[in-house]
């Protein structure tokens, strides 16, 4: 059974770093196809991409929050960490890892399992 | 960045009705999209990919459909579950977005 968990502090100050793990279990980060996906929920509004990380390395950014966002995987630990520099108020929301397979027939796939969400709010 | 959009943004069915969310791309994305249902306070559930296929274990009222860059999800015979938010979302390229949502609710 694939299950993904976030975990990561629920408040952070502005400007602050904030660094989320996504710990996986039932697939492995190496095996071909494999990508994971981190998403965000402000309160009340739609879900918003912010990046993927694949099997084979590739690794792409949402460009509207490129210059701030890492993710990174320790497949040794079965982990894929998303960091997200210079916090402000407006990424306050429920952060979520997913997990997709790059399906043989085409295209990147979809996101077949999610993560329960953790929730960050940034304040002062 | 490909836009999708979401109509209606609120719906109010009774159990029983069917229901059709509509979800349009700003440019063709195939059939490269993915239907998903979230409940208050939870996270989102994959309904269906590839436009019209089902994730195992979604019941057969639920339908995909597509028509160039227009896309449906169809819910027959509502059951009190199926009260929740959709979102549609493209993966034919990056960044993936997803729609606005739309909310169904009981009338």
């Amino acid at each position: 059974q694939i299950t993904l968990k976030e975990s990561g502090p629920t408040l952070v100050k502005p400007t602050q770093t904030l660094t989320l793990t996504c710990a996986v279990s039932g697939f492995s980060l190496t095996s071909r196809g494999v990508g994971v996906d981190w998403i965000r929920q402000p309160p009340g509004k739609a879900l918003e991409w912010l990046a993927v990380t694949y099997w084979h390395d590739a690794i792409f950014y949402n460009s509207y929050l490129k210059n701030r966002l890492t993710i990174t995987k320790d497949t040794s630990k079965n982990q894929v960490v998303l960091t997200l520099t210079n916090m402000d108020p407006v990424d306050t929301a429920t952060y979520y890892c997913t997990h997709r397979i790059v399906p043989s027939t085409g295209g990147t796939g979809d996101l077949d399992v999610w993560g329960q969400g953790t929730t960050v709010t940034v304040s002062s | 960045d490909i836009q999708m959009t979401q109509s209606p943004s609120s719906l109010s069915a009774s159990v029983g009705d069917s229901v059709t969310i509509t979800c349009r791309a700003s440019q063709g994305v195939g059939t490269y999209l993915a239907w998903y249902q979230q409940k208050p306070e939870k996270a989102p559930n994959s309904l269906i990919y590839g436009a019209s296929s089902l994730q195992s274990g979604v019941p057969s009222r639920f339908s995909g459909g597509r028509s160039g860059t227009d896309f449906t999800l169809t819910i027959n015979n509502l059951q009190p579950e199926d009260f929740a938010t959709y979102y549609c979302q493209q993966y034919y390229a990056y960044p993936i977005t997803f729609g606005g949502g739309t909310r169904l609710e009981i009338k």
